[in-house]
C-alpha cells in the first residue's frame, strides 16, 4: 500500500498569514493527489484533486503543487473559516490511503 | 444536487454483524463509482472498499475478509455489511461518491453515521 505522510501534524497561523502543509507519498504517485478540509462534527470536503485542480466553489486562496512523491496545500490568505483539520490522499492506487492529518488553528 | 446519506444502528454488540445503508440522489449509482470510508473518534481516514457504476466491489485488504458491498438500483441504495464487529471497528461511517480525472479522489461524502461497538 502506498504510505502517506503529512507536516507539521498542527500549526497555528495569524488572520491573513500563508500557510503551507506538505504531504509525502511512499511512491511516486504521477500528481495523484487530492486535499480535503474537515471541520468539527462535519464530513471532509474536497478542495484539490489531481494536485492542482481546485474543487468548484473553493475559495482561490486555495492551492495545491508538487510532483512525484512531494507535495504541498497552501492557503494564501488565513481566514477563521480555515480552522479544521486537512488530510492528504493518493488517487493512483487502490487501495487509496489517507494522510495521517494536520490540524490548522487561528493564533 | 449530489447528496448521500448514511443510515443504520448507532450501537452493535461485539461479535455481532453490521448493517449500514446509504442512499443517495442526484446521481446514479450506474454511473459512478460509491465507496466507504471509515474515521475512528480522533483519529485519520481509511477506505473500506468501492462498488463500482457496473456493480463490481473491491475491498481494503484489510477488511476484505469481513467486508461485504452491494446496492439496490432501484432504491438508489449502497448496503454494506460487516461482520466479526470488534471495538476497534468504533468509527463514523462515511459513504462518499468517487469521483475521476485520471485518479480517484472522493468528491461528495454523506454527514456521516456514528457506530459504537460494544464489548
Amino acid at each position: 500500500d502506498i504510505q502517506m505522510t503529512q507536516s507539521p501534524a498542527s500549526l497555528s497561523a495569524s488572520l491573513g498569514e500563508t500557510v503551507t502543509i506538505q504531504c509525502q507519498a511512499s511512491e511516486d504517485i504521477y500528481s495523484g493527489l487530492a486535499w480535503y478540509q474537515q471541520k468539527p462534527g462535519k464530513s471532509p470536503q474536497l478542495l484539490i484533486y489531481g494536485a492542482s485542480s481546485l474543487q468548484d466553489g473553493v475559495p482561490s486562496r486555495f492551492s495545491g503543487s508538487g510532483s512525484g512523491t512531494q507535495y504541498s496545500l497552501k492557503i494564501s490568505s488565513m481566514q477563521t473559516e480555515d480552522e479544521g483539520v486537512y488530510f492528504c490522499q493518493q488517487g493512483l492506487k487502490y487501495p487509496l490511503t489517507f494522510g495521517s492529518g494536520t490540524k490548522l488553528e487561528i493564533k | 444536487q449530489v447528496q448521500l446519506k448514511e443510515s443504520g444502528p448507532g450501537l452493535v454488540q461485539a461479535s455481532e454483524t453490521l448493517s449500514l445503508t446509504c442512499t443517495v440522489s442526484g446521481f446514479s449509482l450506474t454511473s459512478y463509482h460509491v465507496s466507504w470510508v471509515r474515521q475512528p473518534p480522533g483519529k485519520g481516514l481509511e477506505w473500506m472498499g468501492r462498488i463500482r457504476s457496473g456493480g463490481s466491489t473491491d475491498y481494503n485488504s484489510a477488511l476484505k475478509s469481513r467486508l461485504s458491498i452491494s446496492r439496490d438500483t432501484s432504491k438508489s441504495q449502497v448496503l454494506l455489511k460487516m461482520n466479526s464487529l470488534q471495538t476497534e471497528d468504533t468509527a463514523i461511517y462515511y459513504c462518499t461518491r468517487l469521483g475521476y480525472g485520471s485518479y480517484w479522489y472522493f468528491d461528495f461524502w454523506g454527514p456521516g453515521t456514528m457506530v459504537t461497538v460494544s464489548s
